[in-house]
């Protein structure tokens, strides 16, 4: 079965950085590409970074660009992102998602989310 | 970035009746060499990650009821669901993937008349 389970969220102060975590299990980790998406609280949903299954390849959304990097460990099954200079409206629950096997960008399976809140 | 809009907003049907939710992108999501369309159906009930439900514009995932069907191609795309059970109450998102960054649409809420 697979599960994804995503850790590191919480409150943190504007400008501040935060590490978010996602535990993968359930599948061979390293024969797929991963993903952020993101919901800021009652709004829809927001892609925000993608890497390819052998990590050599990232895309960011506009909106975290040069702030953000998303990373993995194969080794360890974990997908990664770190968020620096963090905004109000960074504020979301970051759900970890997995691409279906070819690779495009079909969201096939995806964690219960933790909730990064970027407030004074 | 290719926008996604979805209509209506929200919408309320009576149980084993249909409801009918269109997406529209604004621009093809069509790719030629292999025919496809690059767009995806979610559904996201309250408290709880979206669930893939349609991709390639009309495939349905495994384990998805056959209620649940996905048409259209280029930049408008319809999900319907043909007979409307208590269970299917959520919101319901389009999702291009042709390009990055990949966009959603603003979601349709679906509810019981």
């Amino acid at each position: 079965e697979v599960q994804l389970l995503e850790s590191g969220g919480g409150l943190v102060q504007p400008g501040g950085s935060l590490r978010l975590s996602c535990a993968a299990s359930g599948f061979t980790f390293s024969s797929y590409a991963m993903d952020w998406v993101r919901q800021a609280p009652g709004k829809g949903l927001e892609w925000v970074s993608g890497i390819s299954a052998g990590g050599g390849s990232t895309y960011y959304a506009d909106s975290v660009k040069g702030r953000s990097t998303i990373s993995r460990d194969n080794s360890k099954n974990t997908l990664s992102l770190q968020m620096n200079s963090l905004r109000a409206e960074d504020t979301a629950v970051y759900y970890c998602a997995k691409r279906e096997g070819g690779g495009n960008g079909i969201f096939d399976y995806w964690g219960q989310g933790t909730l990064v809140t970027v407030s004074s | 970035d290719i926008v996604m809009t979805q209509s209506p907003d929200s919408l309320a049907v009576s149980l084993g009746e249909r409801a009918t939710i269109n997406c529209k992108s604004s621009q093809s999501v069509l790719y030629s060499s292999n025919n496809r369309n690059y767009l995806a159906w979610y559904q996201q009930k309250p408290g709880q990650p979206p669930k893939l439900l349609i991709y390639w514009a009309s495939t349905r995932e495994s384990g998805v009821p056959d209620r649940f069907s996905g048409s259209g191609s280029g930049t408008d795309f319809t999900l319907t669901i043909s007979s409307l059970q208590a269970e299917d109450v959520a919101v319901y998102y389009c999702q291009q993937y042709y390009i990055t960054p990949f966009t959603f649409g603003p979601g349709t809420k679906v509810d019981i008349k």
